[in-house]
């Protein structure tokens, strides 16, 4: 059973630009969240989405977006990117639609460098 | 506020020996999950271990075992027979069914454990 794949896994972009991460989850799998780590404030949530809604959305600026499409991979999106927007991101993908009782898998992660 | 707390920064062991990863955890939900992961240099969050705040045993999974103490709210991670290859950074987190938490994590600051042969 193939894992949870992010592509690219690794971008370099200029401020200003914009980029378009990726990321499919486990077959079978309706929930992906995203998840921005940094060295100095860790691993924060940006947002999840489940049946292609967003349940759930972290304390990110409204430059940062995302979707979920009908066979359940997900993008991110970060517009007028900033110096401060490089980092790890991380995406996990879950079974459960609610509740607290399963897993969350994540893939090998998209590092951005912004120069 | 915070909700996990890793207070060990880095920690030492030797090889073939045991070690604990502390890990206390704050919530008013009574049904929560904690995760434990570990990420290696690439970068990866590998998945090792899940407690459910209603589980009546410690999980296990071969060589990681959770010691989940419900009423101090901590969930330490113990690994047994430590090899080189458990050198990585460790992170406990938790996931809240309440308030819209669904699938999102709160994690901790991590543990960088280094396994000396």
């Amino acid at each position: 059973k193939a894992g949870v794949t992010q592509t690219p896994r690794y971008l370099i972009k200029t401020r200003g630009q914009q980029v378009t991460l990726s990321c499919s989850p486990i077959s079978g799998h309706r929930s992906v969240s995203w998840y921005q780590q940094t060295p100095g404030q860790g691993l924060q949530f940006l947002f999840e989405y489940f049946s292609e809604t967003q349940r759930n959305k972290g304390n990110f600026p409204g430059r940062f977006s995302g979707r979920q499409f009908s066979n359940s991979r997900s993008e991110m999106n970060v517009s007028t990117l900033e110096l401060g927007d490089s980092a790890l991101y991380l995406c996990a993908s879950s079974l459960a639609k609610t509740g607290s009782n399963t897993e969350a898998f994540f893939g090998q992660g998209t590092r951005l460098t912004v120069v | 506020a915070q909700k996990i707390t890793q207070t060990q920064p880095g920690m030492f062991v030797q090889e073939k020996e045991a070690v604990t990863l502390d890990c206390t955890y704050d919530t008013s939900d009574p049904s929560y999950g904690l995760f434990w992961y570990k990420q290696p240099s690439s970068g990866e969050m590998i998945f090792l271990i899940y407690q459910g705040s209603y589980d009546q045993q410690n999980a296990t999974e071969g060589r990681y075992s959770l010691n989940f103490q419900k009423a101090r709210k901590s969930a330490n991670l113990v690994i047994s027979a430590s090899q080189l290859g458990d050198s990585a950074m460790y992170f406990c987190a938790m996931r809240e069914a309440v308030s819209g938490g669904y699938n999102k994590l709160i994690f901790g600051a991590g543990t960088r454990l280094a396994v000396h042969p």
